[in-house]
Formats: C-alpha cells, sequence, structure tokens
C-alpha cells in the first residue's frame, strides 16, 4: 500500500521564524491532506490538497502530485502553532484509509 | 456548524466491560471511519462504512465491532475491552469514498485498566 514520509521528525523555531514541512508519498493519490494535532489530541483540518496550491493567513501548502510529495510552509511562527503536524494520504482506491505519516514535531518558543 | 461529534470524549474502564463510543455527523456523509492512535505507531484504521448497512474492516479490527444503522451515526463497540485497547480514537467521515476531506472528531481518550 502507499506509504507516507514526513521531515524533518522534530523542528525546533523561534517566534517568527519560518518553516517548510515536507511530506513524500509512494504511489498516485486523490487525497492529500494536512493536520494540527493540538495539546489536547485534537486533529485540525488544515489543507486538503491533492494538487495544486492553497493558502490560510500564515499557512500555505503546495502538492505536486505527479512528483509525489507536498509541502507545508508557516510563515511568522507563532507558538500557538507549537505540536505535531500530520501528513495523510488517500490512494485511488474505494474504501481506503487515509495513510498518515509519522508527523513532524514542531516547537514554537518566544 | 458542520461537525463530527463523539461522545465520551474521556473514559477509563476496566477490562471486559463493554462500552460503546459515539460517532455522529451532521454533513450528510457516506463515508466513515474509525482509528486509533498509538504512540509509535501512528493513526491506524480500525472499521470504515461506505454507506448504510455497508461496513468493512480496516487494518486493525480485531476486538471492535461496528454499526452503521442510520447515516449520520457510526458507533464503535468494544465488547470485551483490554488494556490493548487504550489508545486515542477518532472518528471521520467524508462525503463519498475516494478522493474527498475527510472530516475528523475531536478524539475519544481511552484506557482500559
Amino acid at each position: 500500500g502507499i506509504q507516507v514520509e514526513q521531515s524533518p521528525p522534530d523542528l525546533i523555531l523561534q517566534e517568527g521564524a519560518n518553516s517548510t514541512l515536507r511530506c513524500n508519498f509512494s504511489d498516485s493519490v486523490n487525497n492529500l491532506q494536512w493536520f494540527h494535532q493540538n495539546p489536547w489530541g485534537q486533529l485540525i483540518n488544515l489543507f486538503y490538497i491533492p494538487s495544486g496550491t492553497k493558502q490560510n493567513g500564515r499557512l500555505s501548502a503546495t502538492t505536486v502530485a505527479t512528483e509525489r510529495y507536498s509541502l507545508l510552509y508557516i510563515s511568522s511562527s507563532q507558538t500557538t502553532d507549537s505540536g505535531v503536524y500530520f501528513c495523510a494520504a488517500g490512494a485511488n482506491q474505494a474504501g481506503t484509509a487515509l495513510i498518515f505519516g509519522k508527523g513532524t514535531t514542531l516547537s514554537v518558543s518566544s | 456548524e458542520a461537525q463530527v461529534t463523539q461522545n465520551p470524549r474521556y473514559l477509563i474502564t476496566v477490562t471486559g466491560k463493554k462500552l460503546t463510543v459515539t460517532c455522529s455527523q451532521n454533513m450528510n456523509h457516506e463515508y466513515m471511519s474509525w482509528y486509533r492512535q498509538d504512540p509509535g505507531l501512528g493513526l491506524r484504521q480500525i472499521y470504515y462504512s461506505m454507506n448504510v448497512e455497508v461496513t468493512d474492516k480496516g487494518d486493525v479490527p480485531e476486538g471492535y465491532k461496528v454499526s452503521r444503522k442510520e447515516k449520520r451515526n457510526f458507533p464503535l463497540i468494544l465488547e470485551s475491552p483490554s488494556p490493548n485497547q487504550t489508545s486515542l480514537y477518532f472518528c471521520a467521515s467524508s462525503l463519498s469514498v475516494g478522493g474527498y476531506e475527510q472530516y475528523f472528531g475531536p478524539g475519544t481518550r481511552l484506557t482500559v485498566t
């Protein structure tokens, strides 16, 4: 089945810095989502982005489906951005699960 | 507000005592599924449902049951919970199977002693 790899596994930033998180996937996908898991364990939908580019405030994402990767950009990071960021991909088969990467743990200090 | 709700959010129980975690969505979604999240293992799918009365096993179905009698509800049943089912559980839904955004509930943190 599809495999999803995220990098880096850990990221430590000072408030105000920018960062790029990467997600590689091993097969063609019809679903690619980015999530932020907050300290209370909730999974917050950031982007649904099987292809193309989207922006939402300080966050943006780009997926290049033909090259099988997606990038999440965080600009002017804030302490509230801390947490784990997951990429999840769904393959082109009915009923298949979203396959999650292991996540990138982001720590932003003031 | 469009959402997926789960109850309870937190539960501590004992081995063997049957329990049900409820999941409900108000978006008229056809597809619903359950995941569990464990340290070092990530999120894995337990069961999914493509529509009412249509359910199927995911990657880790052992020890769980589900039912889909109504479109909006997809309860997860642990008939005889064991400590290895201690986990963080998420319900998710999407409009249909395939390439649609999945929406996740807030999670249920279950501890089985």
